[in-house]
């Protein structure tokens, strides 16, 4: 049982618009710890996507975007390509257990 | 080219002990955290330890308190974590990562090694 919930999937055509949602709680995101999202290909080494919410690293494409409200956060990812199937994790920083907690994933599917 | 390259996995019998080490290049080492991320088979990522730029400062996931270690050689611009009395649900692979942002509350991880496998059986 993760401390950060997602959906363990979501699936969309070629082209359109999926959003992962990342729900917390007053110990995390509530109490205004930062969302970071990570993209695990299987075989590699998770990527970072979106640090401090919203925030894009160079060499990410801003297809990708964050946001974050309350406590939840989500990640959208529009014009849906082949290449965005994988797993993605969000990440923040949990007060109550004094350490840094993860999502438990969400599987992309590119129908 | 910041690089993060980790290694030390292997297999292991239950109660044994292991140590990983993760030496980085590329950026200025003891300016920044490290941590150590694992993902057990068919699982999800899980974090399980930090330690501060100095060296001072160390944090750890329950599930592996009092018997995994963290440690750090900033002259070596390496990392290491000792895993002691590892048990079958510490199979998984071990990322080594560095830590970026100005907080706690702000840490993220921006650059991950390629991650090596500790596999705890009999």
């Amino acid at each position: 049982q993760s401390v950060l919930t997602q959906p363990p999937s979501v699936s969309g055509a070629p082209g359109q618009r999926v959003t992962i949602s990342c729900t917390g709680s007053s110990s995390n995101i509530g109490a205004g710890s930062d969302v970071h999202w990570y993209q695990r290909l299987p075989g590699t080494a998770p990527k970072l996507l979106i640090y401090g919410n919203s925030n894009r690293p160079s060499g990410v494409p801003d297809r990708l975007s964050g946001s974050k409200s309350g406590t939840s956060a989500s990640l959208a990812i529009t014009g849906l390509q082949a290449e965005d199937e994988a797993d993605y994790y969000c990440q923040s920083y949990d007060s109550l257990s004094g350490g840094w907690v993860f999502g438990g994933g969400t599987k992309v599917t590119v129908l | 080219e910041v690089q993060v390259l980790d290694s030390g996995g292997g297999l292991v019998q239950p109660g044994g002990s292991l140590r990983l080490s993760c030496a980085a290049s590329g950026f200025s080492f003891s300016n920044f955290a490290m941590s150590w991320v694992r993902q057990a088979p068919g699982k999800g990522l899980e974090w399980v330890s930090t330690i501060s730029d100095d060296g001072v400062a160390t944090y750890y996931a329950d599930s592996v308190k009092g018997r995994f270690s963290i440690s750090r050689d900033n002259s070596k611009n390496t990392v290491y974590l000792q895993m002691n009395s590892l048990r079958a649900e510490d199979t998984a692979v071990y990322f080594c990562a560095k830590a970026a942002g100005y907080t706690l509350g702000a840490y993220y991880f921006d650059y991950w090694g390629q991650g090596t496998l500790v596999t705890v059986s009999s």
